[in-house]
């Protein structure tokens, strides 16, 4: 069974940086794509960053130039690496892949 | 980018009834679609991927259809469990989520 445990979430000022991690078990990193989504409280799911097998990335426009997307393989964990963090990035954090889910690390961005 | 449309926004209905939940995409996704559920406090949880086939261990009362820019998730007769909000999804460029739709009691 596919097993995403997220971790790194807290409380950090507007404009800080936090890492988030994704250890992944049972399926490997270096082979899957790996998606990062976030859910404000109450609003629904976004996509926000994707790595890909072949080691591409991309974001959503609203996370480009702000967060970076990597992976370590002998780890089997992907990283979220968010800086300049807004109050709007305030949201639960999800990683996933072929439709396994973590359970999600939440994220709070307030003075 | 291509953008997901969900229909209706909320659906109000009671046990045992059938839900049909309409997933529109801005172009073409071919079959690249999947739903989701989702509890208050819980992680999505996959139901149809490639637009049609159920996901492990999902109720074969959860049914999806269709192709390039018009999908539907059907429930053939509600159980208490199945109340929840229902995304759609597309990996056919990149990804996008749409916005749900919350199936609640009536």
């Amino acid at each position: 069974e596919v097993q995403l445990v997220e971790s790194g979430g807290g409380l950090v000022q507007p404009g800080g940086s936090l890492r988030l991690s994704c250890a992944v078990s049972a399926i490997s990193v270096s082979n899957n794509y790996m998606t990062w989504v976030r859910q404000a409280p109450g609003k629904g799911l976004e996509w926000i960053s994707v790595i890909y097998r072949g080691g591409g990335t991309y974001y959503a426009d609203s996370v480009k130039g702000r967060f970076t997307i990597s992976r370590d393989n002998s780890k089997n964990t992907v990283y979220l690496q968010m800086n300049n963090l807004r109050v709007e990035d305030t949201s639960v954090y999800y990683c996933a892949s072929w439709g396994a889910w973590g359970q999600g690390t939440l994220v709070t961005v307030s003075s | 980018e291509i953008v997901l449309t969900q229909s209706p926004a909320t659906l109000s209905l009671s046990p045992g009834e059938r839900a049909t939940l309409a997933c529109r995409a801005s172009q073409s996704v071919s079959s690249s679609l999947a739903w989701y559920q989702q509890k208050p406090g819980q992680a999505p949880r996959l139901l149809i991927y490639d637009a049609s086939n159920r996901a492990t261990g999902i109720p074969a009362r959860f049914s999806g259809s269709g192709s390039g820019t018009d999908f539907t998730l059907t429930i053939s007769s509600l159980e208490p469990e199945d109340f929840a909000v229902y995304y759609c999804q597309q990996r056919s460029s990149l990804f996008t989520f749409g916005p749900g739709t919350k199936v609640d009691i009536k």
